[in-house]
């Protein structure tokens, strides 16, 4: 089983909301990221847990806030957002395995639309 | 640093076509290569992977093959289906993360597949 979910599948709101994006795998995967992905571009990195702990922070602004509360579960709590920052979200998790990490296995995915 | 160079897309097919999409690569030592596949409105899907040079990665009738003489990894395909339209990144990952706590992909553009009937 390689599943790693995301909800909800599409959202709007507007600039004054405050809303949280969820990832969930039960791979035991020890890594989990979040990368937005604009339309024909390839995703961009946002956030990297591992193991629980935050290890990258890609200069994300501080409106996306990104939380990890157990080994399984990983959210983005949106708020103040802009227009630009509609886009699709991304949620992947990886395995560390001897010799590195292993590949990274994506969820289907959060629409996101800022109105 | 390390780069990703995919051939510009759109990539346009008549069925059972025989598909190929160039990928190459820039990276320090022996990264990991991989092949996505994102359906329209839809998360990206493993498509494939190598490891190491000369390995060839394969599934659902797609291959690519790591070739470090050439820094390549180009995804072949021999008789395309409506279905695999799609858009196709390559990636890489450097020193497959040893030490780093986790793995970092870097993406090529991405190659969009159309097939037409």
């Amino acid at each position: 089983d390689t599943e790693v979910t995301q909800t909800p599948k599409h959202l709007v709101m507007g600039m004054t909301n405050k809303k949280s994006l969820k990832c969930e795998q039960h791979m035991g995967h020890r890594a989990m990221y979040w990368y937005k992905q604009k339309a024909k571009k390839p995703p961009e990195l946002m956030f990297v847990y591992s193991y629980e702990k935050l290890s990258i922070n890609e200069s994300v602004p501080s409106r996306f806030s990104p939380e990890c509360p157990n080994s399984s579960l990983l959210n983005l709590h949106l708020h103040a957002l802009q227009p630009e920052d509609s886009a699709l979200y991304l949620c992947a998790s990886s395995q560390e395995r001897r010799g590195g990490w292993d590949t990274q296995y994506f969820g289907p995915g959060t629409r996101l639309t800022v109105l | 640093g390390n780069s990703v160079t995919q051939m510009e897309g759109p990539v346009t097919l008549s069925e059972e076509a025989f598909l190929t999409i160039n990928c190459t690569y820039t990276a320090t030592g022996y990264p990991s290569l991989f092949w996505y596949v994102q359906y329209p409105g839809e998360g990206l899907q493993l498509l494939l992977k190598a490891t190491k040079a000369d390995d060839k990665g394969s599934n659902k009738g797609f291959e690519a093959t790591y070739r470090k003489e050439t820094t390549s990894f180009h995804l072949e395909k021999g008789s395309v289906q409506v279905s695999d339209s799609a858009v196709y990144f390559c990636a890489l990952s450097d020193q497959k993360g040893l030490g780093t706590g986790f793995q970092k992909l870097v993406f090529g553009t991405g190659t969009r597949l159309l097939v037409s009937p």
